[in-house]
């Protein structure tokens, strides 16, 4: 079946940028998503990209797609100690609601000062 | 998470046990769905609703059931809770664009 992988740590230091790695085998994926869960909270939509675009950039955030390699990322700037969560890379194979989303497994990502 | 709302909380059954989550949502979409997250694993879809009167299996259905009452609410029902059962519930609402909103979850403990 279709799978989602992601690194399951990342530590960065405070001020720098966080490059979270996500790749996935679905061919017929549509849209990408990144999403940010704190402890004890739902997971929050953070930004998406869709299949055809190479790059999204919102505020700090910056997503990286390469279609070709089935690779994405997620680049944090000037990294917070607000950023610490878990990220969770999504990958939708169509267009109606009817499509799967695939989740990976998460990245949990620890801010040193 | 503003606009889907779960109910309970938390919960502890004992095996055997049955009980019903509740999710609510005010932002008048179509589409719903049930989650469940483990630990060290991505969310897993058990059901989802593209509609009101439609429910569809996910990838993990065994062991529930569904009701889409109505356009705002889609409730997850255990019938006889099962120790394998032990996790977080989610539920989401997906709007037009695809994106997806997720409520703030139950945690289930079957002992």
């Amino acid at each position: 079946g279709e799978d989602v992988e992601q690194s399951l740590f990342l530590s960065v230091r405070e001020g720098d940028s966080s490059v979270i790695n996500c790749t996935y085998t679905d061919s017929s994926s549509t849209y990408l998503y990144w999403y940010k869960q704190e402890p004890g909270a739902g997971l929050q939509l953070l930004t998406y990209i869709f299949s055809n675009m190479d790059m999204k950039q919102d505020q700090r955030l910056t997503v990286l797609l390469n279609k070709k390699d089935k690779h994405l990322s997620l680049r944090i700037a000037d990294t917070q100690t607000g950023d610490s969560a878990i990220y969770f890379c999504a990958e939708r194979g169509g267009y109606s609601s009817a499509s799967k989303i695939i989740f990976g497994s998460g990245t949990r990502l620890s801010i040193r000062p | 998470n503003a606009g889907v709302t779960q109910t309970p909380k938390f919960q502890v059954l004992k095996t055997g046990q049955s009980m019903t989550l509740q999710c609510a949502q005010d932002m008048n979409h179509n589409s719903m769905y049930w989650y469940r997250q483990d630990p060290g694993m991505g969310l897993r879809l058990i059901y989802y609703s593209a509609s009101e009167g439609t429910t569809d299996k996910g990838e993990v259905p065994n062991g529930y059931n569904v009701s889409r009452l109505n356009k705002r609410e889609f409730s997850l029902r255990l019938e006889s809770a099962a120790p394998s059962q032990t996790s977080v519930y989610f539920c989401a609402i997906s709007n037009p664009a695809y994106e997806q909103y997720f409520g703030p979850g139950t945690r289930l403990t079957v002992t």
